[in-house]
């Protein structure tokens, strides 16, 4: 699987846009960029996941450059509970299981 | 609630204790798996099951012996473990690609202390 580079942290004020980046350069055709968070002592729970083209859901967009060499989860209105750890991971998808690598991630502080 | 039940939530044992931690699914996924994760450390793979046969094993560590008697209960049995396990223990589940999207569902986790 691609290696995975992400910030340490990042600060974002409450109800701003926060911009998470992420650089997979060595990523290949066949794998995917997922995007998972980790509330403090929680599991981790997933937030959205694209191979090429861009992607929205109810808790955030995903945009992947057209090179696929990096992306960037966009949260647009952060709010406090949207404080954790987030982990970008490229993994190739289709066999039984879907065995996640996890990093160090980035942690994102959402100041009031 | 993520469907993925874990017990205890919290575990205190001794290095002689023989005790386990449970998880139970209750998504009718086919593929379960167990990660340990250390204070500020990533979250390690530990074992992985697909259709309740092992299909990975990350170099653990004999003293954590996993369990999968169906494709909703995962166990991992401990014994003689030492302090440096004292960790937060995941477990996950996920459904093949043929029906849904492969994201892993975790549980709440156990954390573990080793006296």
């Amino acid at each position: 699987d691609a290696k995975t580079t992400q910030p340490p942290s990042m600060d974002c004020a409450e109800g701003r846009a926060a911009n998470l980046p992420c650089n997979h350069s060595t990523i290949s055709g066949n794998e995917y960029v997922y995007w998972y968070r980790q509330i403090h002592s929680q599991g981790p729970q997933y937030i959205i996941h694209g191979l090429k083209n861009n992607e929205t859901n109810e808790m955030a967009s995903l945009i992947i450059t057209e090179d696929r060499k990096s992306s960037t989860l966009i949260l647009p209105h952060a709010t406090l509970r949207d404080t954790a750890v987030y982990y970008c991971i490229v993994r190739t998808y289709g066999g039984a299981t879907n065995k996640l690598i996890f990093g160090t991630g980035t942690l994102l502080a959402v100041q009031p | 609630e993520t469907g993925v039940t874990q017990t205890p939530r919290h575990l205190v044992m001794g290095m002689t204790n023989k005790k386990s931690l449970k998880c139970e699914q209750h998504l009718g996924h086919n593929a379960m798996y167990w990660y340990k994760q250390s204070a500020k450390k990533p979250l390690e793979l530990m074992f992985v099951y697909s259709l309740e046969e092992r299909v990975e094993n990350n170099s653990v560590p004999s003293r954590f012996s996993p369990e999968c008697p169906n494709s909703s209960h995962l166990f991992l049995h401990l014994h003689t473990l030492q302090p440096e396990d004292s960790a937060l223990y995941l477990c996950a589940s996920s459904q093949g690609p043929t029906r849904g999207t492969g994201e892993l569902f975790f549980g709440e986790g156990s954390r573990l202390t080793v006296l």
